[in-house]
Formats: structure tokens, sequence, C-alpha cells
């Protein structure tokens, strides 16, 4: 079973309006952490936010917020009043267990290709 | 800021060639990872070092090795390039004791694109 599944290949939303893309995780690690990266065509993986398992509130950072849910185990990530330069690849990534020491290794989704039209 | 670099955006090697990719942290990072992306099948963790001279092998390490001679330099090298290689690789680093949940984010290199013929 896939750890980590972006149902989206391709999405498409109007300059300036909200998108979420959609993220489902699988694990029975009580702890764990997820990640949301932004991948634009020159392929430079940027790193956007994280959510640990155990935080109360949803993390934000500028346009970005994480919608976690979990109970449904989602986190979904949705991007605020989207610009022209937010068109790339978007990919969804979990770590489970404790953050740092061993607990390293970081299991990607397929990626979800978002076009901001004008 | 973090910053990762990669020798290379784009290079080209012939089926049988030794090929070094050489990847760069200054942000003394203590865990550093190679991957490779091909479409559809997204990231995949070929090696991971977490110290100076360590290394652990990954998800696919079959015609891999590695070299982490420094702290901030980690090395790729494919011993014998073969047309299957043709892909996109990708370095990043961590830290690895974090004090704060989160902070041992993995930051990425611009990637190298390398074609095998």
């Amino acid at each position: 079973a896939q750890k980590i599944t972006q149902t989206q290949p391709g999405m498409f939303v109007q300059e300036k309006e909200a998108v979420t893309l959609d993220c489902t995780y699988d694990t029975s690690d009580p702890s764990y952490g997820l990640f949301w990266y932004k991948q634009p065509s020159s392929g430079e993986m940027i790193f956007l936010i994280y959510q640990g398992s155990y935080d109360q509130q949803n993390a934000t950072e500028g346009r970005y917020s994480l919608n976690f849910q979990k109970a449904r185990k989602s986190a979904n990530l949705v991007i605020s009043a989207s610009q022209l330069g937010d068109s790339a690849m978007y990919f969804c990534a979990m770590r489970e267990g404790n953050s740092g020491g061993s607990n390293y290794k970081l299991t990607f989704g397929k990626g979800t290709l978002l076009t901001v039209n004008p | 800021d973090v910053k990762v670099t990669q020798s290379s955006r784009y290079l080209v090697k012939r089926t049988g060639e030794k090929v070094f990719l050489e990847c760069v942290q200054d942000m003394d990072h203590e865990n550093m990872f190679w991957y490779r992306q091909d479409p559809g099948l997204g990231l995949r963790l070929i090696y991971f070092s977490y110290d100076v001279k360590m290394k652990e092998k990954g998800d696919i390490p079959e015609g891999y090795s590695v070299s982490r001679e420094k702290k901030e330099r980690f090395s790729l090298i494919l011993e014998s390039a073969s047309t299957n290689q043709t892909s996109m690789y990708l370095c990043a680093s961590s830290f690895r004791v974090v004090l704060v949940l989160g902070t041992d984010t993995q930051y990425f290199g611009p990637g190298t694109r390398l074609t095998v013929l």
C-alpha cells in the first residue's frame, strides 16, 4: 500500500483564486511529520510547509496552509490567492517516527502538477 | 538560508563511463541524501549519510556508490554508467539532532539531469 497518496495528477486554478491539493497518508506510527515541497520546471525542490503529528493547530506559512485532519489521515495543502509563479509540481512527503536521530527517511507522493491560468 | 549546490545542472555521459555527481551544503548539516526522480515513479532514495565516512543504503542503491570525506560534501558515483541511470538526481541535506520538531526538514539542491547515451 502506498504510504503517501496524491490523487490529483493535475490541477488548474485561476490566478488569485485559492486551490487545495490533496494528500492522504498511511502510517501506524503515532509520531510523524508531513512536508510539502514545490518543484518548478527548473527542477529544484523547494520546502513549503511542515506539520507534526502532535501539532494542535494547522501549519501556515504565508499563502500556504495545511489542512491537517488526523483522523482522516489527510494533509491537504491550501494555496490562497494563486499566482502565476505557483505553477509547478507539488509533492507531499512523510517522515515516520520522531524528528531527528535515525528517523530520516522521507516517503514522497507522486505529485500534483498545478497550473495557474491568468 | 540553506544552500545546497550540485556540481552540474546537466550532464551527458556514455555507457560504461564512471560518473561523479557532487553535492555541497553550507549549513553544517549532519545528514545528506541522494535521490533520483523519474516520471511516474517519484523520488526514490539511493543513499544516505548521517556523518563523515558513514553511509546507509536507500531503496535503490544498486549500481551506485557514495563518498563522504568531509561533512559538507557528499558524492554519488556511478561506477559504470548505464542507460537506465538516465534520470534527474537530487541531493538534499538536513540536521540530524533537532531541538525543535520539524527542523529536520530536508533541503534540496537544484538537481542534475543526467543522460547516459
